[in-house]
């Protein structure tokens, strides 16, 4: 089975663009999370959803937002790029809401941006 | 707040050593704990988890990690780390009443002399 992937796998950008990110979550997982890993540092808590809706978010900027489709993949869009976006963006995918004990999550290799 | 601290930033052993990174956890509730590691250029990888029952789990790779209540902590150790061990170890926590999200200490980097 294929694990979690994510689309690109790295892109540059520049200051005041968009961007968009893709992720797959693992086939029968209906929960997926988005981190932020700035280099040297743990990753970040974006938004997580679970059956289309958003059930958590972070302490991000408004600029941030995301989606998930009906097949359970997610995009995450941040407007407004700013050079402090420079981060590698990692999706997650579990069965069920992370809030339930035992369920286990599974990384992506992620999205490297870079924003210059 | 919730939060986790992992007590080393970098870390240096000899192989055949023994190692133990620590980590705490900031939180009075019911709380799974996670050990991811990440290879050099790859991504992050489970490596153990707790949920419940016995504090000592047993994850891939030879590692363990002791869940010890009273102290909040989640320990990670392997009593022989080899060259390959190299690469950066998080420890993470879900508080079950949390918003969902994973909360991440801030990553331990081994390096393993060969």
């Amino acid at each position: 089975d294929a694990g979690v992937t994510q689309s690109p796998t790295h892109l540059i950008k520049t200051r005041g663009q968009q961007v968009t990110l893709r992720c797959s979550p693992i086939s029968g997982h209906k929960s997926v999370s988005w981190y932020q890993q700035v280099l040297g540092q743990g990753p970040q808590f974006i938004f997580q959803y679970y059956e289309k809706e958003e059930r958590g978010r972070g302490n991000f900027p408004d600029r941030f937002s995301a989606r998930q489709f009906p097949n359970y993949s997610s995009e995450l869009n941040v407007n407004a790029l700013l050079l402090g976006d420079s981060a590698l963006y990692l999706c997650a995918s579990s069965q069920t809401g992370t809030g339930v004990s035992g369920n286990t999550i599974y990384f992506g290799e992620g999205s490297w941006l870079t924003v210059v | 707040a919730q939060s986790v601290s992992q007590h080393n930033h970098h870390v240096i052993l000899s192989e055949a050593a023994s190692l133990e990174l620590g980590c705490n956890y900031s939180y009075g509730g019911t709380v799974n704990l996670f050990w991811y590691v990440q290879y050099p250029g790859q991504h992050l990888q489970l490596l153990l988890k707790y949920f419940s029952g016995d504090p000592l789990v047993k994850g891939i790779k030879g590692f363990e990690a002791e869940f010890i209540k009273s102290k909040f902590s989640f320990n990670l150790r392997k009593p022989s780390v080899q060259w390959s061990d190299t690469a950066e170890y998080f420890c993470a926590a879900l508080a079950l009443d949390s918003n969902y999200q994973l909360i991440w200490g801030a990553g331990t980097k081994l390096i393993i002399k060969p």
